[in-house]
């Protein structure tokens, strides 16, 4: 079965210290990885995908096909960064329609 | 970037009525729409896949005499929640897809409908 899980609810740190958003898969294939954000009162927004291998607003995530883990990563959090993030997953057994399957989501909250 | 709006943002009906969201994709075109349910401080829940010009592909367990979805042009496509009951009071969320062809395949994301059933 298609599964994205997130086993953290919530991430608290301070501001300058290292972060990881821990995502984990479950698919029979290859499928495609991303993260969105969703910022307070905002919409939900891609942040990154798999296949782009770029880092956005200083977040990166590296598929981990052995682990079966996308856990995304930044250096050094900012209080801005503070926000709901959610892994999720699209692949060819979706039919090639392109839906997404999500994580539970992690709230990062970011301390000054 | 690309924009989907969705109308109403909120809407409080009585049980028994029926609701119609839109989804509407701005200034491209979209063959594919999605609807995702969420309750509050969990994830989205896939409910179906909209098609432009075809009917809608729902998900298991979500019942579509319920959840009528009408995608009749490239930049809309409507929910209708029939007979509401207060169970389905819910924050209602549409994504549409980039157009097949587009290198990014990107979905985009509507604000939300905020739906209460009293």
């Amino acid at each position: 079965a298609q599964r994205v899980t997130q086993p953290e609810k919530l991430l608290s740190v301070f501001k300058g210290a290292p972060v990881e958003l821990k995502c984990n898969y479950s698919y029979s294939g290859s499928p495609e990885l991303f993260w969105y954000v969703q910022y307070s009162r905002q919409r939900l927004q891609l942040l990154l995908r798999h296949i782009s291998r770029e880092s956005i607003k200083g977040f990166t995530a590296d598929l981990n096909k052995g682990e079966t883990s996308f856990h995304l990563k930044k250096p050094f959090a900012q209080e801005e960064d503070s926000a709901m993030y959610y892994c999720a997953l699209s692949g060819p057994g979706s039919g090639n329609t392109g839906k997404l399957i999500f994580g539970q989501g992690t709230t990062l909250q970011v301390k000054p | 970037g690309a924009v989907v709006s969705q109308h109403p943002s909120r809407v409080i009906c009585k049980s028994g009525t029926s609701v119609k969201i839109e989804c509407r994709s701005l200034d491209f075109q979209a063959t594919t729409m999605f609807w995702y349910r969420q309750f509050p401080k969990q994830s989205l829940m896939l409910m179906a896949t909209s098609n432009e010009g075809s009917k809608a592909t729902y998900e298991q367990g979500v019942e579509k005499d319920k959840f009528l979805i009408n995608h009749a042009s490239l930049t809309l496509s409507t929910l209708t929640v029939t007979s509401a009951h207060p169970e389905d009071s819910s924050f209602y969320i549409c994504s549409a897809r980039e157009p097949e062809g587009k290198k990014t395949d990107t979905q985009y994301f509507g604000p939300g409908t905020r739906l209460t059933v009293l």
